[in-house]
């Protein structure tokens, strides 16, 4: 079955401060596209960063920055500099078949 | 450039009763699929159109159906609504298959009672 697991419900960090976020996935495919979501309290889901798999460099945006590990199926999300707008719930998620699989989400608590 | 735009904001409806809700996509986006967010089944894949056609279905009962139209823009409809349908309806589109990354818009909050 494809599956997607974030193994952290909740992280805090103090504002300025980098904190990464886990992610594993399972998958029999070799080329699929993982991504990173942000949903603040506004509900709006915001795409945060993408990976294509076949890629082996890690993707960045700015403050954000993947650590891919396709061997491991592991795509875990770096924030350096927290900002308290960073705070939200953070899904990450794969494509697949037309349809995104998700995992369960991330609390993001930053401190100021 | 305009998002992707889903109406009503907030729906509230009764058992037995159904619903549409509306999902106008970004323009040139042909994808549009829809999830639905529930704080115990998290988000869960309901179908995808594109071009009209529907590639993909997610395991949900048949009281789930959606369309897409010709200019893309799509509707939900549930019909014989339950309690257990409560959620945030979220739509999404895209240029192909997602590839460059869906874009969301704000969703419908559908509370049933």
């Amino acid at each position: 079955a494809q599956t997607v697991t974030q193994s952290q419900p909740e992280m805090s960090v103090q504002e300025a401060e980098t904190v990464t976020l886990s992610c594993t996935y399972d998958t029999s495919e070799s080329d699929y596209y993982l991504f990173w979501y942000k949903q603040p309290p506004s509900r709006q889901m915001i795409l945060v960063i993408r990976q294509e798999a076949y890629k082996q460099q890690n993707a960045t945006e700015n403050r954000f920055s993947v650590n891919f590990q396709k061997a491991a199926k592991s795509f875990s999300l770096k924030i350096s500099d927290s900002q308290l707008g960073d705070a939200a719930m953070y899904f990450c998620a794969y494509s697949s078949n037309y349809q995104l699989i998700w995992g369960a989400g991330t609390k993001l608590i930053i401190k100021p | 450039k305009a998002g992707v735009t889903q109406t009503p904001r907030y729906l509230i409806k009764t058992r037995g009763q159904q619903v549409t809700l509306s999902c106008s996509p970004i323009s040139g986006h042909r994808s549009v699929s829809w999830y639905q967010q529930t704080p115990g089944q998290g988000l869960q894949f309901l179908f995808e159109y594109f071009s009209e056609t529907q590639r993909n279905k997610g395991n949900f009962p048949g009281r789930f159906s959606g369309r897409q139209f010709s200019n893309s823009r799509s509707e939900m409809n549930v019909s014989t609504l339950e309690l257990g349908d409560s959620a945030l309806y979220l739509c999404a589109s895209s240029l192909e298959a997602g590839e460059g990354g869906y874009t969301f818009g704000s969703g419908t909050r559908l509370t049933v009672v």
